[in-house]
């Protein structure tokens, strides 16, 4: 198994343009999540699907848009990139909504490198 | 959403030496689960701690969970060169995982 598979690993934009961050997994979890990493700051959740078909907006979705494609993936756009948007970003499921107490831990991607320039 | 704050932001130990790393949140937690992330790496889950007071080991690694159920802390003794990367503690709020900034290790060999 795959696990949790993000295209591409790296990318260059330039301001402006728009691209889409691919993720897809294999473990028929529920529920994906969009992180982006930035130096000292952790990891801010950007857009979260709690189960198919429902999307709901995270800590930091400004500049950004979802879409859960079907249970396996899970997309996030970049309708016109800055050099804020600049970062490492991650995708990551998890088998269930973790808000009962046993929880799914999430499983994440490799990351997917994004340089606005 | 939770917001919990990570001490020390960096850690340098000597390998062969302990160190302990904390998570301290102002709200009481439902839980919380510990990550870690190599260089260059992705997360990965260490641990889930959900009750108040609750201990959990994993070889030299001791994770803590307070009795309020507002801080938790990990423990590393005999600290290894393989110990190096970024830990995190990740707390839950309602239907989503945050993250604090994380403790990031280096080890002197």
């Amino acid at each position: 198994n795959a696990g949790v598979t993000q295209t591409p690993k790296f990318q260059v934009l330039k301001t402006g343009q728009s691209m889409t961050l691919q993720c897809a997994q294999d473990m028929n979890h529920n529920s994906m999540y969009w992180y982006r990493q930035d130096p000292g700051m952790g990891l801010r959740l950007i857009y979260y699907s709690a189960s198919e078909g429902t999307t709901d907006k995270g800590e930091v979705p400004n500049g950004y848009n979802v879409s859960r494609l079907n249970k396996r993936e899970f997309s996030l756009r970049l309708e016109s990139a800055a050099p804020s948007q600049t970062s490492v970003y991650f995708c990551a499921s998890s088998e269930q909504v973790p808000a009962a107490a046993n929880t799914g831990e999430l499983f994440f991607g490799e990351g997917s490198r994004l340089t606005v320039l | 959403g939770q917001q919990v704050m990570q001490i020390p932001q960096y850690q340098h130990v000597q390998e062969g030496e302990d160190f302990t790393t904390y998570c301290n949140s102002s709200t009481t937690l439902s839980n919380i689960q510990w990550y870690k992330q190599r260089p260059g790496g992705h997360p990965v889950f260490l641990i889930q701690l959900v009750k108040s007071g609750e201990v959990k080991k994993q070889k030299r690694l001791t994770f803590q969970f307070g009795e309020a159920k507002k801080n938790s802390s990990l423990h590393i003794t005999a600290t290894q060169t393989t110990d190096v990367g970024t830990y995190f503690c990740a707390p839950h709020d309602d239907y989503k995982l945050s993250f604090g900034a994380g403790t990031t290790v280096t080890v002197r060999a």
